[in-house]
């Protein structure tokens, strides 16, 4: 089975600074990864995913993610944090196993943004 | 373009009432997929629709848990003699064919609760 480990529940940034959300997967394959974002009140947004192209992956509103494969990590990134980042992100792995293809969530990091 | 719908929003009902859920997917999406979020189990796949067909159910908690899907589109999910720890989000998602590489695109969920 496949699972994902996001390292840390709750990152406290500065407007202006960077962020990094880190992400570890365990897979016995080339694993899909995905960042989805969920803002309060709000539905499931993909950020960004991986599929076995570029490692490097550039996803919406400036983040991106690396596929480090001799680390098992997929850690997201952004350069400068905005107040409107503030939300929880889950690490995603999809998972297929005899025809079926669903999602495994991590347990997700709330990113909270201080002006 | 129209995104994932779901009705409806919130739900209060009260503990051994029968419940259902309604998703719209995305017009042309053949895979369909509910999880629930909650917050003592985070998210968690429920079942996967490929069609009208259901070949994974592994999710579903018990057998109070039933989903189904006509039409290739709608999909109902019905939790029978609800108990108080179905209270959750419940999520659908859908996406184009359900390969492990397809984006899941999530409607904004309904929140149950039963009291």
């Amino acid at each position: 089975a496949q699972s994902v480990t996001q390292l840390d529940s709750h990152v406290s940034v500065s407007e202006g600074t960077p962020v990094l959300l880190r992400c570890n997967y365990s897979s016995s394959y080339s694993p899909s990864l995905f960042w989805y974002v969920q803002h309060p009140n709000k539905g499931l947004q993909l950020l960004l995913k991986y599929t076995s192209a570029a490692t490097l992956v550039k996803g919406i509103n400036g983040f991106e993610a690396e596929f480090k494969k001799s680390e098992t990590s997929f850690h997201l990134t952004k350069p400068s944090a905005h107040m409107s980042d503030a939300a929880e992100y889950f690490c995603v792995v999809s998972e297929e196993m005899d025809s079926s293809y669903k999602l495994i969530f991590g347990s997700g990091t709330r990113l909270l943004v201080r002006p | 373009g129209a995104g994932v719908s779901q009705s409806p929003s919130n739900k209060v009902t009260e503990k051994g009432k029968d419940v259902e859920l309604r998703c719209d997917p995305i017009s042309g999406h053949t895979a369909l997929y509910w999880y629930r979020q909650s917050l003592g189990q985070g998210l968690e796949f429920l079942i996967y629709f490929q069609g009208n067909s259901a070949p994974d159910k592994s999710g579903l908690p018990s057998d109070r848990f039933s989903a189904e899907r006509t039409g290739g589109s709608v999909s109902t999910l019905t939790i029978q003699r609800t108990q108080q720890e179905d209270s959750a989000v419940y999520l659908c998602a859908s996406s184009l064919q359900g390969f492990s590489t397809d984006t899941q695109y999530f409607g904004p969920g309904t929140r149950l609760t039963v009291l």
